[in-house]
């Protein structure tokens, strides 16, 4: 099955610098990527995806980006804020229609003040 | 708009005892899916349904643990009996239909604690 790393399981940044977190899949049959933000007592709440027929998709402060030949994708947030900080995680999924999601471990994300 | 409503929130009981996880999807979506997570494993499936039948339910750790979901707006998760490995938070999503993969909608959980 599938199998989804996800790289750093912490970061620590500066308000206002740049967060990147990556991520690597093992099966190329993968086709859809979500990176969702879970805080604290709450349930993970997606926040940007991007399918396999594009290299990468931005939505304001965030970027994802896709590398289909080596298996890997990140999350790019750029000045980040404080409300940044949560616990971010990756997955991947196969197939089409109803989808079924391989996550990563998650990477939790302090900004600093 | 009403998200993914999971019941109870936190469910603390002794080992041995049934419990049982509420979830009620968003209106329209077909799919409905029931994870585990805990610090070990992370977020694990357990159980997915489509159009209210069960698809895949490989990820049922034992027998003790059973899920229904009698129609579109409904589902239940149940462990019987409860043992102390079983805590965890619990998480129920819904998707929509479509021909491409859906995004996931996550309710915010029911934190269990067997005792």
């Amino acid at each position: 099955g599938e199998n989804v790393e996800q790289h750093p399981s912490t970061l620590s940044v500066q308000e206002g610098d740049s967060a990147v977190i990556k991520c690597t899949y093992s099966d190329s049959a993968s086709n859809y990527f979500p990176w969702y933000k879970q805080e604290l007592g709450k349930g993970p709440q997606l926040i940007i995806d991007i399918r396999s027929n594009v290299g990468e998709k931005k939505d304001q402060r965030i970027a994802v980006t896709l590398n289909k030949t080596a298996k890997h994708f990140s999350l790019h947030i750029t000045e980040t804020q404080p409300e940044d900080s949560a616990v971010y995680f990756c997955a991947a999924s196969i197939g089409s229609g109803y989808s079924t999601l391989t996550f990563g471990k998650g990477t939790m994300l302090l900004v600093s003040p | 708009d009403a998200g993914v409503i999971q019941s109870p929130r936190h469910e603390v009981t002794e080992m041995g005892q049934e419990v049982t996880l509420r979830c009620k999807p968003i209106s329209g979506h077909n799919s409905l899916f029931w994870y585990r997570q805990t610090m070990m494993r992370g977020l694990e499936l357990l159980i997915y349904f489509n159009n209210n039948v069960p698809i895949d339910d490989s990820g049922m750790p034992e027998d003790r643990f059973s899920a229904k979901m009698p129609n579109a707006s409904f589902s239940t998760l149940k462990i019987q009996p409860s043992e102390p490995r079983d805590s965890a938070v619990y998480f129920c999503a819904s998707s929509p239909p479509g021909q491409l993969n859906q995004p996931q909608h996550f309710g915010d959980g029911t934190r269990l604690s067997i005792l």
